[in-house]
């Protein structure tokens, strides 16, 4: 299977700060997505991007499919976006997670 | 928006019992998948199933596991003989295509294996 690296592992934020986390994919994937895993374990979807750039409020998300990478950027953090966040990918059917970011925001 | 429900959010179970947990995809949706968190670690594969059988599974889906599609609208995974290893965040996932397409998650069932 492939492999998904996620940088960096862990990030403390005083809120109002901006962040950049990143995924990089050892293959090709055709269907890559950022989750939001809350306090209570959910995982939330956040963008469904297998390339280009999407905006949701202060979460944006780049892939550049061709260098097998994806950004995930958080403007103006806020303490509820602390948890952790994974990404994946799938180059055919089973989807791959990376090992996560985990996020703190501290007021 | 559809969403993925599953069933129950929280089990506690003695080793060496049968557990199912129960799954409802969205309507439209074909492929049907769960996928497995053990405590901080990464959310690993198990199985997907498409047309009423399995089409892909893991290493971790050893014989004591078991899918089923016993109905049209609900999804199960079955685990025969529980082991302490296997407490864990249990998610179901379904899509409406395989490969380029995106895939919605339930909630979770989280197994407690005592």
């Amino acid at each position: 299977g492939i492999q998904v690296e996620q940088s960096p592992p862990d990030l403390i934020l005083q809120e109002g700060a901006n962040s950049t986390l990143r995924c990089n994919f050892s293959d090709s994937v055709n269907n890559l997505q950022w989750f939001h895993q809350n306090p209570w374990g959910q995982l939330i979807n956040l963008f469904y991007i297998p390339s280009g750039t999407k905006q949701n409020g202060r979460l944006s998300a780049t892939t550049v499919a061709t260098e097998r990478y994806s950004l995930l950027y958080i403007s103006s953090s806020q303490t509820t976006d602390s948890g952790v966040y994974f990404c994946a990918g799938r180059p055919g059917n089973q989807f791959y997670f990376g090992t996560g970011t985990s996020l703190t925001v501290i007021p | 928006e559809p969403e993925v429900t599953q069933t129950p959010s929280h089990q506690v179970t003695q080793m060496g019992q049968e557990v199912i947990l129960r799954c409802v995809p969205i309507s439209n949706h074909l492929y049907f998948y769960w996928y497995r968190q053990i405590l901080g670690q990464k959310v690993e594969f198990l199985v997907s199933f498409y047309n009423n059988e399995i089409s892909e599974k893991s290493e971790i889906f050893d014989d004591q596991f078991s899918v089923e599609r016993p109905d049209g609208s609900n999804f199960t995974l079955k685990i025969r003989s529980t082991k302490l290893e296997d407490s864990a965040m249990y998610f179901c996932a379904s899509s409406v295509t395989s490969g380029a397409n995106v895939l919605t998650f339930g909630a979770g069932s989280r197994l407690t294996v005592l």
